[in-house]
């Protein structure tokens, strides 16, 4: 099956700082790529996602870049808020399948630091 | 109004019991999932309805039977109750006629098997 590696496992920055997560996928037929951030006790929500048509996506202080050739894909966090510490991870369906499968990375701890 | 809805959101049982999770979503998505989270935030996949039928199950142990009466319903019974069965449980759905959306996830089921 797919394999959704993603580093750092944890990451502290200072508020204000960038922050960037990176994911790599097997399966060179995956072509959707969420990212969810998960607070503690709370639901995983979708922040971000990319399709694999496009290379790059933003919305606001959030980004996506895809590198299909490379199968790796990475979340940009900029000017950092202490509300942005949570699990993030990231996830990719395997064989293109819309079916609905995604396979999770195992998460990444933001902290940021007033 | 809550889009994904689970209950209960704890459940503590001794080994041995059996137990039933419930699901509802009010977003008109076609299908429906279960996740595990282990203590390790790992997600990983269980069971996948689409329209009512079955169309994924992973490497689950057989105590574990899902049940989708509709496609806006989908619930978990889980037989003799292991400790290793402890974990937060996710329901979740996505649209998946013609592309992949991203999942929009009910609160989760913490449960405790003592």
């Amino acid at each position: 099956g797919e394999n959704v590696e993603q580093h750092p496992s944890t990451l502290s920055v200072q508020e204000g700082d960038s922050a960037v997560i990176k994911c790599t996928y097997s399966d060179s037929a995956s072509n959707y790529f969420p990212w969810y951030k998960q607070e503690l006790g709370k639901r995983p929500q979708l922040i971000i996602d990319i399709r694999s048509n496009v290379g790059e996506k933003k919305d606001q202080r959030i980004a996506v870049t895809l590198n299909k050739t490379a199968k790796h894909f990475s979340l940009h966090i900029t000017e950092t808020q202490p509300e942005d510490s949570a699990v993030y991870f990231c996830a990719a369906n395997p064989r293109g399948s819309t079916l609905g499968r995604l396979y999770f990375g195992r998460g990444t701890q933001l902290t940021v630091w007033p | 109004d809550t889009a994904v809805s689970q209950t209960p959101k704890y459940l503590v049982t001794q080994m041995g019991n059996d137990k039933s999770i419930k699901c509802e979503q009010n977003l008109g998505h076609d299908t429906m999932y279960w996740y595990k989270q282990d203590s390790k935030k790992f997600l990983k996949i269980m069971f996948s309805y689409n329209n009512k039928e079955l169309i994924i199950n992973e490497t689950v142990p057989n105590r574990f039977s899902p049940k989708s009466p509709d496609k806006a319903h989908l619930n978990l019974h889980i037989n003799s109750l292991e400790l290793g069965d402890s974990a937060v449980y996710f329901c979740a759905s996505s649209q998946t006629t013609g592309q992949l959306y991203g999942y929009t996830f009910g609160s989760g089921t913490r449960l405790t098997v003592v």
